[in-house]
């Protein structure tokens, strides 16, 4: 079954404690992104990636990371959380960003920092 | 900087009735657009797709429009029913970015 998968679901962690929420995605897919989603804000891309060891900054990149060493995965890293990123977190992934390619979701990681 | 914006923010209607959800984004020079169907403490389902040279798709019920040169889309539900309630968002692919509006509401009464 074709799909994205992000790990862990839910978690609780606390300020300045290092995480990684991960994605993968069994596609075959060039493109993946990270969103987060905030209510009255919608959802804001972080990072994307155009193809393993291509990344970019999306429009709210401050206090993350990325890396894209294989094509199927693309890790969100936060180096030390604060409480402002506790948000619902999305990864997605396409052929590319074209004309024709539909974006995949994720099912979303809800994050929250104490 | 593209934006997108829907309105309204909610919106309720009697089971049956036909409805009309809508998005605007602010720069033409996208890829396409899509609409993108979301549950509570689900991720994002995508719906349909219309190419920047297209004018509408349909699927099942479901029919979206596509008016580049006032930056409108519309996405139009027939016989809606109370499982088309979910939040419904619009997104626009431009520049290797995807640009989201913050979506509609949308509850079928039964």
């Amino acid at each position: 079954e074709a799909q994205v998968t992000q790990n862990p679901r839910y978690l609780i962690t606390v300020t300045g404690k290092k995480l990684t929420v991960t994605c993968s995605q069994n596609m075959n897919h060039e493109y993946m992104s990270w969103y987060r989603q905030d209510p009255g804000l919608g959802l804001r891309q972080i990072y994307y990636s155009m193809n393993v060891e291509v990344t970019d900054k999306g429009d709210v990149p401050e206090g993350y990371k990325v890396s894209r060493k294989e094509k199927r995965n693309f890790p969100l890293i936060l180096e030390s959380p604060s409480p402002n990123q506790t948000s619902l977190y999305f990864c997605a992934s396409s052929s590319g960003l074209t004309y024709t390619d539909t974006q995949y979701f994720g099912p979303g990681t809800r994050l929250t920092v104490l | 900087k593209q934006e997108v914006t829907q309105i309204p923010a909610a919106l309720s209607v009697p089971e049956g009735e036909n409805l009309v959800l809508n998005c605007s984004f602010t720069d033409s020079a996208i890829y396409n657009l899509q609409w993108f169907r979301q549950d509570p403490g689900k991720g994002l389902t995508s719906l349909l797709l219309i190419q920047s040279s297209q004018r509408e798709q349909t699927s099942g019920r479901l029919n979206a429009s596509l008016d580049k040169s006032s930056g409108r889309s519309t996405l139009y539900i027939a016989a809606s029913q109370p499982g088309d309630s979910a939040t419904y968002l619009c997104a626009v692919s431009a520049n290797e970015k995807l640009t989201f509006g913050t979506g509609t509401r949308l509850t079928i009464i039964p």
